[in-house]
């Protein structure tokens, strides 16, 4: 069965830094993978996902995802962090033939300060 | 397009007490699903469905019964409230039923509470 593991539960960053959130992911089969951002009191909203295409992902709001088959690793990164920034992320596997059932990371809070 | 729906938005029950949560897509998705999120967690499968007439158990589906006559609608039916059901529950759908890596759409969910 697949797996997600998110390191860290809380990240905080300055606005203008580099906003790093680490996701690995376990799969007997090459996955699809998705980062999806929780804002408060909403529903989850789709970042960007990889689906063996191209290895570098981007997505909405600047941010993109590196696909790294040898690390088993599906970072999200920004550039440059804005205090709007700040929410819950979650990274996300399913794996073809299995109904497109997600499996889910713990999930990351990002804190931007000034 | 409303894309999914859910209602309603809170709810408090009493030990015992029975509901259905409601989920309603308009974007003719064949796959939906219903999951629930506690703290720390991350978002749980309760129950999914590949299309009309079609459910599987996720990987949390005791005390929780789904059915799917429609391809709008997915209703999460609570049987006998407890309350480790206390959560906030999300129902989402996507295009394909195959794994082919679309994307799921999610509604605002149903934050519940269970005395």
């Amino acid at each position: 069965a697949q797996s997600v593991t998110q390191l860290g539960s809380h990240v905080s960053v300055s606005e203008g830094a580099l906003v790093l959130l680490r996701c690995n992911y376990s799969s007997s089969v090459p996955p699809y993978l998705f980062w999806y951002v929780q804002y408060p009191n909403q529903g989850l909203q789709l970042l960007l996902k990889y689906t063996s295409a191209a290895t570098l992902v981007k997505g909405i709001n600047g941010f993109e995802a590196e696909f790294k088959k040898s690390e088993t690793s599906f970072h999200l990164t920004k550039p440059s962090a804005h205090m709007s920034d700040a929410a819950e992320y979650f990274c996300a596997v399913s794996v073809p033939g299995t109904a497109s059932k997600l499996t889910f990371g713990t999930g990351t809070r990002l804190q931007v300060t000034l | 397009n409303a894309g999914v729906t859910q209602t309603p938005k809170f709810q408090v029950l009493k030990t015992g007490q029975s509901m259905t949560l409601q989920c309603a897509q308009d974007m003719n998705h064949e796959y939906m699903s219903w999951y629930r999120q506690d703290p720390g967690m991350g978002l749980r499968l309760i129950h999914y469905s590949v299309g009309a007439g079609i459910t599987d158990q996720g990987e949390v589906p005791n005390g929780y019964n789904v059915s799917r006559s429609t391809t709008e609608d997915f209703p999460l039916r609570l049987l006998s409230a407890a309350p480790s059901q206390t959560s906030v529950y999300f129902c989402a759908s996507s295009y394909s039923p195959g794994g082919a890596g679309q994307p799921q759409h999610f509604g605002d969910g149903t934050r519940l509470s269970i005395l």
